[in-house]
């Protein structure tokens, strides 16, 4: 079975807080994404990497930073929390070469 | 970069009529095509995909066609079931070496017992 982990489904942070958001896959795939899903804007891409240490900005990239220290890993990290990055977030992963993307199963984040 | 048009955003079909979803891209270097599922409460999932050497990709009820000279693609789901009601968004990949999928912002699917 897939295993996509994000660390918590639900998370509730403060204006100004740093908030870390994890993924975590056992595939050994080279790819991994980071999107938010807001209704009626589908999924956005934030920042993606294609290995260990690689990082490359999406389209929404303002805000957020991303660290990945290891492959199976990807880190999704916001600076200082801002009420318009209250989202579902979603991360994706799949081996390179265009191949079926998987994802885990979301962190609602909800910024007060 | 990539653009994604996604039509129509809302779709409500009687069952077992057939239910079409298109979208356009912008990149004509664009060349993967997946379509993903996603019900209620779940996370995306994969349903079919298509690669611009293909004009056409059939699996069961579904199939997706390719129109590269017009940038366009579609989802066909014939004979279409209850369980088939959920959110759809077709996206777009440049290949090997730059896979940044971009997607269309969604089609809920609603089928009418």
């Amino acid at each position: 079975d897939v295993k996509v982990t994000q660390s918590s489904r639900y998370l509730v942070k403060r204006t100004g807080e740093k908030v870390f958001l994890e993924c975590v896959q056992d595939m050994d795939h080279e790819n991994m994404f980071w999107y938010r899903q807001d209704p009626g804007l589908g999924l956005r891409l934030i920042y993606f990497s294609y290995d260990v240490k690689m990082k490359e900005k999406g389209d929404i990239p303002e805000g957020y930073s991303v660290s990945r220290e290891k492959k199976e890993r990807f880190s999704l990290i916001l600076e200082s929390a801002s009420t318009n990055q209250t989202s579902m977030y979603l991360c994706a992963h799949w081996r390179r070469g265009n191949t079926e993307a998987f994802f885990g199963q979301g962190t609602r984040l909800t910024v007060v | 970069g990539e653009n994604v048009e996604q039509h129509p955003s809302t779709l409500s079909v009687q069952e077992g009529d057939s239910a079409v979803i298109k979208c356009t891209y912008s990149d004509s270097a664009s060349n993967y095509f997946p379509w993903y599922k996603q019900e209620l409460g779940k996370r995306p999932q994969l349903i079919i995909d298509i690669r611009s050497n293909v004009g056409e990709k059939k699996d069961q009820r579904i199939a997706v066609t390719l129109n590269k000279t017009a940038k366009h693609f579609s989802l066909h789901i014939t004979e279409t079931q209850p369980e088939d009601s959920a959110v759809y968004f077709c996206a777009a990949s440049l290949g090997f070496g730059n896979e940044k999928l971009t997607f269309g912002t969604g089609t809920r699917l609603t089928i009418i017992p």
